[in-house]
Formats: C-alpha cells, sequence, structure tokens
C-alpha cells in the first residue's frame, strides 16, 4: 500500500528565509510524486511533479523538489519565502500508470514571517 | 479556459437531509475525481470516472454516497441522508484522457465546504 508523511503541520519561516517542507512516501512500485497547493479561498494548483524522469523537479513560483529513492523522500524547497507563499501544501504520490487516484498527505501550513 | 467548477461553494445542512453538489470538469477531460477533506484529516480519495463509468469507486464511504455522471460531462454527488461525519470539503478534479500513464496532472476545483449540523 501507499502512503505519504508531511513532518510538521505548521512550518513558519521569515520572509526571504529558505523554505524547506518535509515529504516521505511509502510505495511498492515506482511512484509518481506531486506538490499541490492551497491558498486561501482556492483549490489545489499543482507545483510540481516528479514522473520518472530527473530527479530534480523544478515547479512554479520558484519551487522545487528532490527525488531521493534511498530516503524515500521528496521534500519541497524554495530558496527565498514570500509573503505570498502562505498557504497548505500537500505531498500525493500515486502509482505509475494509474490514472489519478492521489494519495495525500496530511498537509503542510506555511506562515511567513514579515 | 475555464477550470473545474463546483457548487455550491458552501452549504449547511441538517442531519438526515439531503445535498447534491456538482461538479463541471474542465471541458475535454474524460477522467473525473472525487475527494473528500475531513476536518483535521488528509484529502481522500473518492471515486474516479472516466466519461459517464465509474472506474473506480473504492474511496466512497458508504451508501449513503451516490455519484453520477449522466453523459459525461458534468457529475453530481448526492449525500443522502446527511450525519454530521460527513462534514467537510468535497473537491472535484478532471484530467484528460490518456495521461494516466504519464504522470496526472490532474485539476481541482475549490471545493464545496459542507457543514451537517
Amino acid at each position: 500500500a501507499q502512503s505519504v508523511t508531511q513532518l510538521g503541520s505548521h512550518v513558519s519561516v521569515s520572509e526571504g528565509a529558505l523554505v524547506l517542507l518535509r515529504c516521505n512516501y511509502s510505495s511498492s512500485v515506482p511512484p509518481y510524486l506531486f506538490w499541490y497547493v492551497q491558498y486561501p479561498n482556492q483549490g489545489l494548483q499543482l507545483l510540481l511533479k516528479y514522473t520518472s524522469a530527473a530527479t530534480l523537479v523544478k515547479g512554479i513560483n520558484g519551487f522545487e523538489a528532490e527525488f531521493k529513492k534511498s530516503e524515500t523522500s521528496f521534500h519541497l524547497t524554495k530558496p527565498s519565502a514570500h509573503m505570498s507563499d502562505a498557504a497548505e501544501y500537500f505531498c500525493a504520490v500515486s502509482k505509475t500508470g494509474n490514472t489519478g487516484k492521489l494519495i495525500f498527505g496530511q498537509g503542510t501550513t506555511l506562515q511567513v514571517k514579515p | 479556459e475555464a477550470g473545474v467548477t463546483q457548487f455550491p461553494s458552501h452549504s449547511v445542512i441538517e442531519k438526515g437531509q439531503t445535498v447534491t453538489l456538482r461538479c463541471d470538469p474542465i471541458s475535454g477531460h474524460d477522467n473525473l475525481y472525487w475527494y473528500r477533506r475531513v476536518m483535521g484529516k488528509e484529502i481522500k480519495f473518492l471515486l474516479h470516472f472516466v466519461k459517464e463509468s465509474k472506474q473506480d469507486e473504492s474511496g466512497m464511504p458508504n451508501n449513503r454516497f451516490l455519484a453520477e455522471r449522466t453523459g459525461g460531462t458534468y457529475s453530481t454527488l448526492k449525500v443522502q441522508p446527511a450525519e454530521l461525519e460527513d462534514s467537510g470539503v468535497y473537491f472535484c478534479a478532471s484530467s484528460h484522457p490518456g495521461q494516466g500513464s504519464s504522470g496526472n496532472t490532474i485539476y481541482f476545483g475549490e471545493g464545496s465546504w459542507l457543514t451537517v449540523v
């Protein structure tokens, strides 16, 4: 069975500081991995996805994530936080070839302090 | 291009009543999904339509939930009768046909917030 664990339900950083949101997965088959973001009063928006190509994936708004098979991790990073990055972030996994059954982590709320 | 739209955005109903949520996917998207997030929990898959057919309904919690997609366009999710534990956010999502083997880009709506009192 697949699962996703996001470490830390709340993360607080100062504006301009590094953002690091942690995600570990469990999968018996090569996974597809995703990060979604939900801004207040909006739907889920895809930030980036890993589909077995490059292990370092670049997404929108300056975010990137690195797939590390040995650590079963897919942590999300951004070098410099902006106030507009405040949102809830979700890591998700699906089976290779699966047509959309995503398994989500619990979500991490990112707070950015001025 | 219009995104995934959901209606209503918010609904408050009494226990035992019926509620119907509607989802309009992005035009041309054969795949349509329903997900739910109960307060404090993770987002969970409910079911998946390919056009009008239910491809996977393994996440439907019980027979009080009925999803339909007549004609393969919009979908409805009916909860009858509603219980307190049904409160949460119901997300609809859609994707292009044939994207499954290459890693889906699934587009989500803003969600329908359901409160059962």
